[in-house]
């Protein structure tokens, strides 16, 4: 069993579509982090969370650490919100532990 | 800031071969991590280093290896290329161990 599993692995919405994608971990955490991944490889950190839950624009990703679970949620989807979304978890090692990522299609 | 920049952006190299990917952290940033992402899969940790010191490994053989440059720049070299060893390598730099990473858009060696 990985240590960070994604759920779906595969999304398609239609465009102005409320998205919400989860992640559950099974290890003690420091901090849990949402990152979005381009075609070209690229990967642009979204959220880091260690408790409660975070804002930015149209993103809010939250977190339940007694559930050691998180969601993040997409409002007001939009074609360029396509692309991979990855959780990691971070631990007392400081390494990035990796879910294989959710991969998002908004159609217009 | 100029973020994290990755060289080359894509290479090809043949079994057996030795290959150098390198990566400049963000200014101010002493800390840097490689990932190895392999295709339709997460990345997983090579190492990270912390201030010139390697500062943890994941399950990765020797020939992989590293180093970091007094301006906190990384290489990573890989010996003896293998097949399998075609991905997407991505660097992380970091503000200290613990604190949010910056990535870098990866280099993308295919192995044949």
């Amino acid at each position: 069993k990985n240590e960070v599993e994604q759920s779906p692995q595969n999304l398609t919405a239609q465009e102005g579509e409320f998205i919400t994608i989860n992640c559950s971990y099974s290890v003690g955490i420091s901090a849990l982090h949402w990152l979005q991944q381009h075609p070209g490889g690229g990967i642009v950190s979204l959220f880091m969370l260690s408790s409660g839950k975070k804002k930015h624009g149209r993103l809010i990703a939250t977190i339940n650490i007694q559930e050691k679970h998180s969601s993040l949620h997409i409002t007001a989807s939009h074609p360029r919100d396509s692309a991979v979304y990855i959780c990691a978890v971070q631990g007392g090692s400081e390494k990035l532990v990796f879910g294989k990522g959710m991969k998002l299609t908004v159609n217009p | 800031e100029t973020g994290v920049t990755q060289s080359p952006t894509h290479l090809i190299k043949t079994r057996g071969q030795q290959v150098t990917l390198r990566c400049s952290s963000q200014s101010g940033h002493n800390t840097v991590s490689w990932y190895q992402q392999a295709l339709g899969q997460g990345p997983q940790f090579i190492f990270q280093y912390y201030r010139e010191e390697e500062n943890g490994r994941g399950n990765f053989p020797p020939r992989f290896s590293g180093l970091q440059f007094p301006n906190y720049s990384s290489e990573l070299n890989v010996n003896a290329l293998e097949l399998d060893d075609s991905a997407l390598y991505l660097c992380a730099s970091s503000l200290e161990t613990g604190t949010g990473y910056t990535f870098g858009s990866g280099t993308r060696l295919t192995v044949v």
